[in-house]
């Protein structure tokens, strides 16, 4: 069964570094997302992208994030001068119409 | 804006005790309503999911009816078993506003005694 996948599973780094979280999508669908879960707290949407832009993003997906979509397979999103409040669980999802599957997660832990 | 209510957790049962986690949302437009599941250490799996009022989603034993009336999505189970312990979150998307993004609840931790 096809299904998201992450890259790293945890990540640690120094406050001020940058990072690149990567994800492969389903490969037959056409929107990707991302969203976050800081420990104990609720998931949070990030940004969706669609035909190779962003679709809609949300308050928390300011100028310190950007997200790519670099070749056919990957959807990248970069975290530039990482703050400890960065820390949380990252999740990847894609879907073709309203159903969105999501991938296992990216630990990041800015130290 | 969209939001989703979710009941306070955590729920603990005994195995194969009737499982009730309520649900509530506000929309401005006609959302469709999930419930996803994280089992320890995982990520979101979707359980079941309802796309207009009066639709049922089921999945594994679990049913969630949406009530437009009541704007609910209440999530049930019969009997619950150890291998449901986990945290159930409630989302919607509005699709009708173009908004695909999934807003969540914040979950409720199920934890079921043998």
């Amino acid at each position: 069964e096809p299904e998201v996948t992450q890259t790293p599973s945890h990540q640690v780094t120094q406050m001020g570094q940058e990072v690149i979280l990567r994800c492969v999508p389903i490969s037959n669908h056409l929107y990707f997302y991302w969203y976050r879960q800081i420990l104990g707290q609720k998931v949070e949407f990030l940004v969706s992208f669609y035909n190779n832009e962003i679709s809609e993003k949300s308050e928390i997906f300011d100028d310190q994030f950007s997200v790519e979509r670099p070749d056919g397979s990957n959807f990248t999103l970069k975290i530039r001068s990482t703050k400890l409040e960065d820390s949380a669980m990252y999740f990847c999802a894609s879907s073709q119409k309203d159903e969105q599957f999501f991938g296992p997660g990216t630990r990041l832990t800015v130290l | 804006g969209d939001s989703v209510t979710q009941m306070e957790g955590p729920v603990t049962l005994s195995e194969e005790a009737f499982l009730t986690i309520n649900c509530t949302y506000t929309a401005t437009g006609y959302p469709s309503l999930f419930w996803y599941v994280q089992y320890p250490g995982e990520g979101l799996q979707l359980l079941l999911k309802a796309t207009k009022a009066d639709d049922k989603g089921s999945n594994k034993g679990f049913e969630a009816t949406y009530r437009k009336e009541t704007t609910s999505f209440h999530l049930e189970k019969g009997s619950v078993q150890v291998s449901d312990s986990a945290v159930y979150f409630c989302a919607l998307s509005d699709a009708f506003t173009g908004r695909r993004a999934l807003t969540f609840g914040s979950g409720t931790r199920l934890q079921v005694q043998p």
